[in-house]
């Protein structure tokens, strides 16, 4: 089945920018949707369709896809951006139609 | 406001069977998929099922085929999650969570943790 990859983890100062990238075989012809995780939380949708910021998101976070890596940019990192990111994508036509990257901590200085 | 409030945490001995609930308001129910998501201890975001509210039918991802089985009452607005055969590895955060189609997963709910252990 399709495989997503994310980096384990990454640590910034505040103030700077984050580029959280998730991997797969030409999954810029996939939809990517973003979801963020803080300690002892639920996820929350960040980024849905490569790029897009529901309501409520701020528009530090962005989204981009192409070729076979998507990236979630946070820009101007603050600390209650520390949290777990995981990148999600589907897989039409089969029986694990839903696929989670691994996850990328992030962690803010 | 879209909410999807679950079942309270749950300890179960290997072997056993759990049974959480997810109940949705706030939005029309047969409109969007209801999916769950496990995550163990310490680890990431496992899918594990969804159902059609609307239709009842569901799909489980492989790995827990016969063990999972996901059913909906419309009256009471209500998905239920059915594991059986538990094992210590099952011990998670069970997770329900919406999406419309094949779109993403906009509203969560708070987890309902059940631990394995004899």
């Amino acid at each position: 089945s399709y495989v997503v990859t994310q980096s384990p983890s990454m640590s910034l100062a505040p103030g700077q920018t984050a580029k959280i990238s998730c991997g797969g075989n030409n999954i810029g012809s996939k939809t990517v949707n973003w979801y963020q995780q803080r300690p002892g939380q639920a996820p929350v949708l960040v980024v849905y369709d490569d790029a897009d910021r529901p309501s409520g998101i701020p528009d530090r976070f962005s989204g981009s896809n192409s070729g076979n890596t998507a990236t979630l940019t946070i820009g101007r990192v603050e600390a209650g951006d520390e949290a777990d990111y995981y990148c999600q994508v589907w897989e039409s036509g089969r029986d694990h139609p839903v696929i989670f990257g691994g996850g990328t901590k992030l962690t803010v200085l | 406001q879209v909410q999807l409030v679950q079942s309270g945490a749950e300890m179960k001995k290997p072997g056993a069977s759990v049974k959480v609930s997810c109940q949705a308001s706030g939005y029309t129910f047969n409109g969007y998929y209801i999916h769950w998501v496990r995550q163990a201890p310490g680890q990431g975001l496992e899918w594990m099922g969804r159902i059609n509210p609307n239709s009842g039918g569901a799909n489980y991802a492989q790995k827990f085929q016969g063990r999972i089985t996901v059913t909906r009452d419309t009256s009471i607005r209500t998905v239920y999650m059915d594991l059986s055969s538990l094992r210590p590895d099952d011990t998670a955060i069970y997770y329900c969570a919406r999406v419309e189609a094949v779109g993403s997963f906009d509203f969560w709910g708070r987890g309902t943790l059940v631990t394995v252990s004899s």
